[in-house]
């Protein structure tokens, strides 16, 4: 499935490093979703936008920092992360927000240091 | 109360035989209801979304909505090994539109 992409695919990273995920759709969507899955967690979601507007700040840290230049790209900038960051980061796309089923890319598995 | 609840697994059923996969939700104006596949290592992947009352039909896949008593499933017809994986069931709430997941339920079919 091409229909949105991630890189890295992995990372590591010491809790000093300065780092951003990006995410790339080619579906045509106007949403677009970062979630974080952590082991023995349901996915949590993080950020949504909208017409690349942010919509959605689901209490997350201030390390972590969304941007989402056009309706087709996102990125996840990160700084000073903690150990407990390490996780799959998955970016998702809707056709809009709200009804419609998301599609997810293949995620960044993430290993803070 | 989870907003999103599903029975962890490990379901084991044999190949060839019908795994029924389960998923309640505890809020009442949800509209839209999706399952998920996810093996693993990989990210979820949407197998079947149903947004009314009663059975939707996909090939080996039937998702079964019944809002009333807030319950959906997913039954997956002659079970095959490929179909060894975690299913994820998500729910859009209704007012603001996220998409809640359950933790997932892991079935393993048996050759």
């Amino acid at each position: 499935e091409t229909g949105v992409t991630q890189t890295p695919r992995h990372l590591v990273m010491g809790m000093t490093n300065k780092k951003s995920l990006k995410c790339e759709q080619h579906l045509g969507h106007n949403a677009m979703y970062w979630y974080k899955q952590s082991a023995k967690k349901p996915l949590e979601l993080m950020f949504v936008y909208n017409f690349k507007e942010q919509t959605e700040n689901n209490s997350v840290p201030s390390r972590f920092s969304p941007e989402c230049p056009n309706s087709s790209h996102l990125f996840l900038h990160l700084h000073t992360l903690q150990p407990e960051d390490s996780a799959l980061y998955l970016c998702a796309s809707s056709p809009n927000r709200g009804r419609n089923e998301q599609y997810f890319g293949p995620g960044t598995r993430l290993t803070v240091t | 109360q989870k907003e999103v609840e599903q029975n962890s697994g490990p379901l084991s059923v044999p190949e060839g035989a019908i795994a029924s996969l389960n998923c309640t939700y505890s809020d009442r104006g949800s509209q839209s209801f999706f399952w998920y596949r996810q093996y693993s290592g990989k990210s979820p992947e949407l197998i079947m979304s149903i947004y009314s009352n009663g059975d939707k039909e996909d090939g080996r896949f039937t998702a079964q909505l019944n809002k009333a008593s807030q319950y959906v499933s997913l039954l997956i017809r002659d079970s095959q090994p490929s179909d060894s994986a975690t299913y994820l069931c998500a729910v859009i709430r209704g007012s603001q539109g996220n998409l809640i997941f359950g933790k997932g339920t892991k079935l393993s079919v048996k050759p």
